[in-house]
């Protein structure tokens, strides 16, 4: 991967809202790309992952969305809750297939939900 | 429960001292990773090791010093020559091949004082 980026670096939104967070790429080669929520002081998280032969992957109020052509994905969180208030990554291997699997991390958006 | 764990969650470093962050996981997997995170910023790898006495360098390498001895463990020295230490530092496991995502651990909090 050679370039993994978030449109937004911030985004506020009202509870019970729905959230759509945005992660360009550059590499069209890639073909695995995975989600990760991290909260305040802690780690991150593992929440959804897709590969390159899906376009839509369902996960419990999460949908991650894989538009190849314009090389974008996003993360659609429904009916946003307060716990939801995290900073959210989009990761991806640098190389497909190659034995190289270091995973490419962006900048991250943070979402903050308003009660 | 399977997990990573990293110790301690804070740590205070004075000028001119070494310290070790410690990184346990009993998910065996083979690969082993550490960032390092600054406030408001992504995530930059230091080291990373695909197996037992192997590990490589990442994109900010320099004034760390790591090992491989166990599987298990993958413990980071922040040493004196690292003039900017305070950080958040997210150790990381995975199985290693292709197509499969990290654990990360909680984390170490490190200051200068």
């Amino acid at each position: 991967g050679e370039n993994v980026g978030l449109h937004l670096p911030t985004l506020s939104v009202q509870e019970g809202d729905n959230s759509i967070i945005n992660c360009a790429y550059s590499n069209s080669a890639s073909d695995y790309f995975i989600w990760y929520k991290q909260e305040s002081g802690k780690g991150p998280q593992f929440i959804i992952d897709i590969r390159s032969n899906m376009d839509k992957r369902q996960g419990q109020r999460v949908t991650v969305l894989l538009n190849k052509t314009v090389k974008h994905l996003s993360l659609q969180i429904a009916a946003t809750q307060p716990g939801d208030s995290a900073v959210y990554f989009c990761a991806e291997p640098p190389n497909s297939g190659g034995s190289n699997y270091k995973l490419t991390f962006g900048k991250g958006t943070l979402l903050t939900v308003n009660p | 429960d399977g997990g990573i764990t990293q110790s301690p969650k804070y740590l205070f470093r004075k000028e001119g001292q070494n310290v070790t962050l410690s990184c346990e996981q009993n998910l065996n997997h083979d690969a082993m990773y550490w960032y390092r995170q600054d406030p408001g910023q992504g995530l930059r790898l230091i080291y990373y090791s695909q197996i037992v006495n192997d590990f490589q360098k990442g994109d900010i390498a320099e004034g760390y010093s790591v090992s491989r001895e166990k599987k298990e463990s993958f413990p980071l020295t922040v040493t004196s020559a690292q003039k900017n230490p305070t950080a958040f530092y997210l150790c990381a496991s995975s199985i290693g091949g292709y197509g499969y995502g990290y654990t990360f651990g909680s984390g170490t909090r490190l200051t200068v004082v």
